[in-house]
């Protein structure tokens, strides 16, 4: 069955710093790969996405995340967090015969200043 | 642009009313929509699949007498929570995938925070 963990529940890191947010799922087959962040009391923004080709892909505001095949694994990176940055995020997996997407538990970010 | 519209955006009713929310695709038509609730500090947790012109798909656990959803055009979705209680408070949030969309990608609403007194 497809699944996807996110291991860190909450994450606190200075303004300015790097961050890595973990990701790994279990799926049969290629998995379409998600990361979509979260405002408190919003609908979710898709931050970016991998289909197929370069495992590294790059997406909004700054964000990047690696596929790698051989871990299971589409973290999410950020050079230099900033304030804004801070909210839920959540990675999600979707693929094969079905249309779904199965989401983490979410990661909740938290910027100190 | 893929913008997704959900209205209300936050209902208050008594216990046993009944609450429509309507999710709607601006400027796309859309093949599926989905249903999605999510209690605080937790994940999303999907209701229903929709498909226009046919009957809903809902997931195991999810009563589909208790949560209608009619989808009746390519860009217009409801869910009715019947006989609404006060478990029935949560975060509501649809999403659409495209027409024609080839890797399942969902564009989502801004969600309807529903509370039930």
């Amino acid at each position: 069955a497809q699944s996807v963990t996110q291991p860190d529940i909450h994450i606190t890191v200075s303004e300015g710093a790097s961050l890595e947010l973990r990701c790994n799922y279990s799926y049969g087959a290629t998995p379409y790969l998600f990361w979509y962040v979260q405002s408190p009391g919003q609908g979710l923004q898709l931050l970016l996405k991998y289909f197929s080709g370069d495992t590294l892909v790059q997406g909004i505001k700054g964000f990047e995340a690696e596929f790698k095949r051989s871990q299971s694994s589409f973290n999410l990176r950020k050079p230099s967090v900033h304030w804004s940055d801070a909210a839920e995020y959540f990675c999600a997996v979707s693929g094969g015969a079905t249309n779904k997407l199965i989401f983490g538990t979410g990661t909740l970010l938290a910027v100190q200043p | 642009g893929a913008v997704v519209s959900q209205h209300p955006s936050w209902v208050i009713c008594k216990s046993g009313t009944s609450v429509k929310i309507e999710c709607r695709s601006l400027d796309f038509q859309a093949t599926t929509m989905f249903w999605y609730r999510q209690f605080p500090k937790q994940s999303l947790m999907l209701m229903a699949t929709s498909n226009e012109g046919s009957k809903a798909t809902y997931e195991q656990g999810v009563e589909k007498d208790k949560f209608l959803i009619n989808h009746a055009s390519l860009t217009l979705s409801t869910l009715t929570v019947t006989s609404a209680h006060p478990e029935d408070s949560s975060f509501y949030i649809c999403s659409v995938q495209k027409q024609g969309s080839s890797y399942n990608e969902q564009f989502f609403g801004p969600g309807t925070r529903l509370t039930v007194l």
